[in-house]
């Protein structure tokens, strides 16, 4: 079955250490998204890629980096200059610009000590 | 941007309860998905409606496109139920069209 694969599901790192986040999908989706969670606040977005190559910043992107250099693969890179990286972390994918066949992952839970 | 609204923001019953969450919107979307987090857990996808009703196994999903307003329903409800149910609402507007609400967090107490 296709769908997205984030991994490790728990991760752990040390404070000034970047840290990369993986997403993978096997849906032949053109679009991948990522969102962060934290507690009492709804999922909001961080970055996105509409085609390989390609990528906006959310409303959230001050710390973060991201690559698109496979059409499967959208890493997330939380840098040390993300002030509070402590949260979960979503990865999504959709077709493209009409977001039909939306599919989330089941995410990424970050903790920096 | 649209604006989705949940309610109640936490519920507490008992096992065997009959629970309904609420999700709202403001302007016209495409599809509505409903989510589900376990406590320091993942996302699980439930539920993606566009129009009438989803069941599966004892969850129950409804939106009313015209009054900008979905349900989830859980019959019998079970401790295992306890989580947070995350409504999204998907709609032309936004990078990615989608909007989630904050969540209800949900107890299920045997």
């Amino acid at each position: 079955d296709g769908g997205i694969t984030q991994s490790p599901k728990y991760l752990f790192r040390k404070e000034g250490q970047n840290v990369t986040l993986s997403c993978e999908q096997n849906l032949n989706h053109d679009a991948m998204y990522w969102y962060r969670q934290d507690p009492g606040q709804g999922l909001r977005l961080i970055y996105y890629s509409q085609i390989v190559n390609d990528f906006q910043k959310g409303d959230i992107a001050e710390g973060y980096s991201v690559s698109r250099e496979k059409k499967e693969s959208f890493p997330l890179t939380v840098t040390s200059a993300q002030k509070n990286p402590t949260a979960f972390y979503l990865c999504a994918s959709s077709m493209g610009l009409d977001r039909q066949g939306y599919t989330f992952g089941s995410g990424t839970r970050l903790t920096v000590v | 941007k649209n604006e989705v609204e949940q309610s109640p923001q936490n519920l507490t019953a008992q096992e065997g309860e009959f629970i309904t969450i609420n999700c709202s919107y403001s302007v016209g979307i495409s599809a509505l998905h409903w989510l589900q987090q376990h406590p320091g857990g993942g996302i699980v996808s439930l539920f993606m409606l566009s129009s009438g009703k989803k069941k599966h196994g004892r969850l129950i999903a409804t939106i009313n496109i015209q009054e900008k307003h979905s349900s989830l329903h859980i019959t019998a409800s079970h401790p295992r139920d306890s989580a947070v149910y995350i409504c999204a609402a998907l709609s032309g507007g936004g990078a990615d069209g989608l909007t989630f609400g904050k969540g209800t967090h949900l107890i299920i107490q045997p």
